[in-house]
């Protein structure tokens, strides 16, 4: 199973809009409406941000989201924040009880 | 909540097993699965284990070298990886698994194993 393709880096000034990509396959995320976003702060275990391609567990700020088109899922981060700044990695369920990550995108605030 | 066990310091071709305790009754609602991080690297999906029949799908790439259990009676889960090799030096994650959306809900600490001669 190959991980799933990510940027390794991007930046935003605070209050602007950033999206990272993430591109899987047609074995994983073209298939599978089941792409998870997680965010990770240093020295912190990964928290979900993202389920089902767009959906928000309770707690999840609006100003993140998640889209979804053929093989490539992406989350955009409105109105940047300090604390926004962390690595944020996708995950897909890629079937028969398996799942894959993307090597993750670090995000700088300027 | 889920509560792993502390740091491992383990040399090449051992054992090592990792526990994780989960609050409430997770095991029958929840599946758990282990992710690692190998030092400044992303993360690693190594298998899960399944709420409902306790069937356990690996990585291909540890197949043969990993266990996944769970004990119902301690509440606690267990990650046993054998023939420790350097580059399975990593923080190890326990995440409880939410089968109906597919997604780990809630992360363990991790529990660091280093392996090293």
């Amino acid at each position: 199973q190959s991980a799933l393709t990510h940027p390794a880096s991007v930046s935003g000034s605070p209050g602007q809009s950033i999206t990272i990509s993430c591109t899987g396959t047609s074995s994983d995320v073209g298939t599978y409406t089941l792409v998870s976003w997680f965010q990770q702060h240093p020295g912190n275990a990964p928290k979900l941000i993202i389920y089902e391609d767009k959906k928000r567990p309770s707690g999840i700020s609006n100003r993140f989201s998640g889209s979804m088109s053929g093989n490539t899922a992406s989350l955009t981060i409105s109105g940047l924040q300090a604390g926004d700044e962390a690595v944020y990695y996708c995950c897909s369920y890629a079937g028969n009880s398996t799942w894959v990550f993307g090597g993750g995108t670090r995000l700088t605030v300027l | 909540q889920l509560v792993q066990s502390g740091a491992e310091v383990k040399k090449p071709g051992a054992s090592v097993k990792v526990s994780c305790k989960p609050s409430g009754d997770t095991f029958s609602t929840y599946g758990i699965t282990w992710v690692r991080q190998a030092p400044g690297q992303g993360l690693e999906w190594l298998g899960w284990i399944s709420p409902y029949d306790g069937n356990t799908t690996y990585a291909q790439r540890l197949q043969g070298r990993v266990t996944m259990t769970t004990d119902t009676s301690t509440s606690t889960a267990y990650m046993e990886l054998r023939r420790l090799r350097s580059d399975d030096t990593a923080l190890y994650y326990c995440a409880c698994v939410d089968v109906s959306i597919y997604t780990f809900i809630q992360w363990g600490q991790g529990t660091l194993v280093t392996v090293s001669s």
